[in-house]
């Protein structure tokens, strides 16, 4: 069985300043790994995904994950937050033999203050 | 492509009246997945159809609860009859070819309020 764990329902950061959400999932076999946003009253949308290749993944809007397996972490970064990121993000993991089915975390929510 | 589109995008009804969600994926897109989001339980899959077919529905919470996707291009969550515990807001999803393990498109919800 896949599940994931986000670490945080909620994460405050001053603009400017590194923004880290933190993600740890459990999968019997390689997992798809990916963060998608929610902005309010919007559905989600994909920030970045790790399907496999490369272990340090860039998306969108200056955001990135590493994949560390031998830590089963996912962890979120940006190096300088901007308002604009406050939004609920959330960490999410699949694989072929889940059944395509993809298993999302509780989400936390980016505040970020001026 | 206008992405995925839901409607409506507010629905308010009584205790005991059927509600029925509607979704038109991308066009291509060959997996569609709907998912429930509240508070208490997060985000949730309910149901999802690979080429129209449903593959897994282990997530609709009971028989009241029922989803059809007559060709690719339309599908319908319908709820009969409404609790006030069913007021979530629903996401439609679609994806190409590699279902669960390819980007997942969201569309904007339906905000589900049973009274």
């Amino acid at each position: 069985a896949q599940s994931v764990t986000q670490l945080g329902s909620h994460v405050s950061v001053s603009e400017g300043a590194l923004v880290l959400l933190r993600c740890n999932y459990s999968s019997s076999v390689p997992p798809y790994l990916f963060w998608y946003v929610q902005y309010p009253n919007q559905g989600l949308q994909l920030l970045l995904k790790y399907t496999s290749a490369a272990t340090l993944v860039k998306g969108i809007n200056g955001f990135e994950a590493e994949f560390k397996k031998s830590e089963t972490s996912f962890h979120l970064t940006k190096p300088s937050a901007h308002m604009s990121d406050a939004a609920e993000y959330f960490c999410a993991v699949s694989s072929h033999t889940g059944g395509f089915k993809t298993i999302f975390g509780a989400g936390t929510r980016l505040f970020v203050k001026a | 492509d206008a992405g995925v589109i839901q409607s409506p995008r507010h629905e308010v009804t009584e205790m005991g009246q059927e509600v029925t969600l509607r979704c038109k994926p991308i066009s291509g897109h060959d997996y569609l997945f709907w998912y429930r989001q509240t508070m208490m339980r997060g985000l949730e899959l309910l149901i999802y159809f690979n080429n129209n077919v449903p593959i897994d529905d282990s997530g609709m919470p009971e028989d009241r609860f029922s989803a059809k996707m007559p060709n690719a291009s339309f599908s319908t969550l319908k709820i009969q009859p409404s609790e006030p515990r069913d007021s979530a807001v629903y996401f439609c999803a679609s994806s190409f070819t590699s279902g669960g393990t390819d980007t997942q498109y969201f569309g904007p919800g339906t905000r589900l309020t049973v009274l």
